[in-house]
């Protein structure tokens, strides 16, 4: 039941810019802030962006978050293999009644 | 730093009710809003719910019919009920703290600390 769209796949040799999308809404990514989760194998998720392009303590500067319109991306440049780890985009979604809506997921191979 | 920890059985009946409890250790649990988020094996996540330490709360649109979420500010604890489970509500189960605010128009919400996550599996 995702409303956000996000590639299934995303891949890139050490070193190397990946880009992941996410596609919403005006009642989504549209109004409200975009926030980025990563999430290494058999953990939980990890906050790794919050209001659309901030990073927490601890998160490197290799990170970054934008927002244009109803969409959003996640850069991560200079891939590294600990990077390796599905990433979701979520958003407060203000359509009908309050809800928080998660991307569909991206699994980031590093190659 | 405050850490979370979930706790309940691992396995539920079809038609009964999963419940869940999550304990906040390292800080408050007051003034913070908490949710809980599920995760089937190998698909996505979904957001469950919010509970703010006043007890209001928010529910999943899909779920709200069979979601209880209640909070003990005393215990350090909130905690998920989910009724009438069948095999689809097999998931891991997290609990989060939540960060952010309404700003103006705009909404700043997200969940900045994440427990480790429990396995609840349905099934007779």
């Amino acid at each position: 039941q995702s409303v956000l769209t996000q590639p299934p796949s995303a891949s890139g040799t050490p070193g190397q810019r990946v880009t992941i999308s996410c596609s919403g809404s005006s009642s989504n990514i549209g109004s409200n802030y975009v926030y980025w989760y990563q999430q290494l194998p058999g953990t939980a998720p990890k906050l790794l962006i919050y209001r659309n392009n901030q990073r927490p303590s601890g998160v490197p500067d290799r990170f970054s978050g934008s927002k244009s319109g109803t969409s959003a991306s996640l850069a991560i440049s200079g891939l590294r293999s600990e990077d390796e780890a599905d990433y979701y985009c979520a958003a407060w979604d203000d359509s009908l009644s309050d809800n928080y809506v998660f991307g569909t997921g991206t699994k980031v191979t590093v190659l | 730093q405050v850490q979370l920890q979930e706790s309940g059985p691992g396995l539920v009946k079809p038609s009964e009710t999963l419940s869940l409890t999550c304990t906040v250790s390292g800080g408050s649990i007051s003034s913070y809003y908490w949710s809980w988020i599920r995760q089937p094996a190998g698909k996505g996540l979904e957001w469950i719910g919010r509970i703010y330490t006043s007890g209001s709360t928010n529910y999943n649109p899909s779920l709200k019919s069979r979601v209880t979420m209640s909070v003990d500010t005393s215990k350090n604890q909130f905690s998920l009920k989910l009724s009438s489970v069948t095999a689809a509500d097999t998931a891991v189960y997290y609990c989060a703290r939540v960060r952010g605010a309404k700003v103006g128009a705009t909404t700043d919400y997200g969940m900045d600390v994440w427990g480790q996550g429990t396995t609840v599996t349905v099934s007779s």
